[in-house]
């Protein structure tokens, strides 16, 4: 069964105080990994695709990395705007074709 | 262009009342997905449309749970005699082919009283 955890569950960070998010998986033939970013009340918002190791995609502030066993989200001098829960899916290979299996997500807070 | 949008954005309903959630996808997108999202979870994959093919349905939790699509435009998820636990943001997805990526709406949430 395909498996996705990210870690920590939540984390607290000062404005400019750069950090990561791990994402750890397990699929049979990883086809994508996805990264979204969720505002409180609103559908998860589409940020990076990675489709094999060793790829990385940068976005303003962030920059998502993957080896053949995670992703990791690099926040670099993160600002309040950047709070927001970060979900991980990934798109693997088998039977549920167009599934998105995903992680809890990390609660991400930015302090002024 | 136009997202994808979802209607209602809130329900209310009490036990036992069937309850119809609709999703316009953005178009041209062949694919379409519902995911259920519980509080201060991750989501669950429910079903996925693509195309004129059989729908995957292996995420449905129980048969009270339906879903349709005509064509390549609207689709609706049906729960019948809801129970308190469907409580959920029910979000919707679409995809220009099956393996690309799944763009969301914002979602309905359905509180079961």
């Amino acid at each position: 069964e395909d498996q996705v955890t990210q870690s920590p569950e939540a984390l607290r960070l000062q404005e400019g105080e750069s950090s990561s998010l791990n994402c750890s998986y397990t699929v049979s033939g990883l086809r994508g990994l996805f990264w979204y970013r969720q505002d409180p009340g609103k559908g998860p918002e589409f940020l990076f695709t990675l489709y094999s190791a060793g790829e990385e995609k940068e976005k303003e502030r962030l920059k998502a990395t993957l080896t053949k066993k995670e992703s990791f989200l690099h926040i670099t001098a993160p600002k309040p705007e950047d709070s927001a829960t970060y979900l991980c899916a990934v798109h693997a290979g088998g039977t549920s074709y167009g599934k998105l299996t995903f992680g809890q997500g990390t609660i991400l807070t930015v302090h002024p | 262009g136009a997202g994808v949008s979802q209607s209602p954005s809130n329900k209310v309903t009490e036990k036992g009342k069937d309850v119809e959630l609709r999703c316009d996808p953005i178009s041209g997108h062949t694919a379409l997905y519902w995911y259920r999202q519980r509080l201060g979870q991750g989501l669950e994959f429910l079903i996925y449309f693509q195309g004129n093919s059989a729908p995957d349905k292996s995420g449905l939790p129980s048969d009270r749970f339906s879903a349709e699509r005509t064509g390549e435009s609207v689709s609706t998820l049906t729960i019948q005699r809801t129970q308190q636990e469907d409580s959920a943001v029910y979000l919707c997805a679409s995809s220009l082919v099956g393996i690309g990526t799944q763009y969301f709406g914002p979602g309905t949430r359905l509180l079961v009283l």
